[in-house]
């Protein structure tokens, strides 16, 4: 059974990095890591995408090992804005079955 | 900036009834999704949609439920005889087609506000 997990919650304060790491070891060989925040109430919004090593654009960056089997999601200099849920999502594959397989999610508290 | 929007943003049905919830993807876009969200769950996929067929589907998407894209702006989601646990949220997404020849199969997705579905 295909699982990609990510921690429960994280704090973080103002102004800090934050790191948020996503496991998915069973993703198909050739598709894009993507990372997605949701707030409540809300459809999930796109923040960055990815294939192999590192992406950055404007609000975060993207790290993903050779192997694939994880990403980290950096986000720097969080505000208080961007306390949400944030998810990965990968194609994987189970046997010749794929599907596209979100994360467990990870509310992230900014904290002033 | 064009959006993806869904209808009704609530729907309440008996136990048993069928429901069609309703999608516009942004208009250029040629991939198209479902998702549901249980209240306090993770986002979950349903099927994904491309050239007038399944691309891929989840253990979820069983015989109750089928996609349709009736005309060239509608895409839509029918579960034929809803069930308690069918209540969730239900999420449209559409993305454009890749470019290039990298073999990946999806890009950025955008997705829409929403369907809250009450099954009583």
């Amino acid at each position: 059974l295909a699982k990609t997990t990510q921690p429960i919650s994280m704090d973080s304060y103002e102004g800090q990095e934050v790191n948020i790491t996503c496991s998915h070891n069973n993703i198909a060989t050739n598709d894009y890591i993507t990372w997605y925040q949701q707030f409540p109430s809300q459809g999930p919004r796109f923040i960055i995408q990815g294939y192999k090593t590192k992406v950055t654009n404007e609000v975060a960056s993207l790290f993903i090992p050779a192997d694939r089997k994880s990403s980290t999601l950096s986000l720097p200099r969080v505000s208080l804005s961007d306390t949400a849920v944030y998810y990965c999502l990968a194609l994987t594959s189970s046997g010749s079955a794929r599907q596209l397989t979100f994360g467990s999610g990870t509310q992230l508290t900014v904290l002033p | 900036e064009p959006e993806v929007t869904q209808t009704p943003s609530h729907q309440v049905t008996q136990m048993g009834q069928e429901v069609i919830l309703r999608c516009v993807p942004i208009s250029n876009h040629l991939y198209f999704y479902w998702y549901r969200q249980i209240l306090g769950q993770k986002v979950e996929f349903l099927v994904s949609f491309y050239n007038n067929e399944i691309s891929e589907k989840s253990e979820i998407f069983d015989d109750q439920f089928s996609v349709e894209r009736p005309d060239g702006s509608n895409f839509t989601l029918k579960i034929r005889s809803t069930k308690l646990e069918d209540s969730a949220m239900y999420f449209c997404a559409s993305s454009e087609e890749l470019e290039g020849s990298s073999g990946a199969a999806y890009n950025e997705q955008f997705f829409g506000p929403g369907t809250r579905l009450t099954v009583l």
